[in-house]
């Protein structure tokens, strides 16, 4: 089975530019999950999706958006650039069964904002 | 607030013995932990789990502790390997909303395996 895939895995923007990553899911996986990750600030939680929907959002500026399509398939976006949005984006899947549930996560896109 | 803490950033360990990495909780609501390693510009692999039921799950070379009284849990790496170099971070989780559950990771501790 496929694992969770990333795309782009290298992005290269200026500030205030807007940007768009995907994410396609564990063939299955009804749950989408994004995180942010960098040096100072480890893996932070950014929001869930299930069914389409937001789930749960983590403590991000309204700059931090996301959506899920019919097929699982999940997009983030992220608009106004700042410098400290540089990061690895990291996108993760799960079958959302409750307290067993262990999320698989992709490779992971780095942004980087000049 | 760090709900979840590795308070060691590195450890070195030689190659055949066991690796021990920390973690300890604050948040009581915690009922499941989970193990990644990650190696530099990959996403974390998934590596083991415990329920908040249990006190031990074992795979492999890999064990998972879990000390629910005094809110810690472990992985012990038996015998450790070259190839287990990585930062190792712990997670923890619970329902923070409805039915949805969310993972609190840990800062992550990078583990050297000398040949």
């Amino acid at each position: 089975k496929a694992g969770v895939t990333q795309t782009p895995r290298y992005l290269i923007k200026t500030r205030g530019q807007q940007v768009t990553l995907s994410c396609s899911p564990i063939s299955g996986h009804r749950s989408v999950s994004w995180y942010q990750q960098t040096p100072g600030q480890g893996l932070q939680f950014l929001f869930e999706y299930f069914s389409e929907t937001q789930r749960n959002k983590g403590n991000f500026p309204g700059r931090f958006s996301g959506r899920q399509f019919s097929n699982s398939r999940s997009e983030m976006n992220v608009s106004t650039l700042e410098l400290g949005d540089s990061a690895l984006y990291l996108c993760a899947s799960s079958l959302a069964r409750g307290r067993g549930d262990t999320q698989y996560f992709g490779p992971g896109t780095r942004l980087t904002v000049l | 607030d760090q709900q979840v803490k590795q308070n060691s950033p590195s450890l070195s360990v030689q190659e055949g013995r066991i690796s021990i990495l920390n973690c300890d909780y604050t948040n009581s609501m915690f009922d499941y932990f989970l193990w990644y390693k990650k190696y530099p510009a990959e996403g974390p692999t998934f590596l083991i789990s415990i329920s908040s039921i249990k006190d031990k799950n074992e795979d492999g070379r890999f064990t998972v502790f879990l000390n629910k009284s005094a809110k810690h849990l472990s992985l012990h790496i038996v015998p450790s390997q070259p190839g287990d170099s990585a930062v190792y971070f712990c997670a923890a989780s619970a329902i923070s909303s409805g039915s949805a559950r969310q993972l609190t990771f840990g800062s992550g501790t990078q583990l050297t395996v000398l040949p």
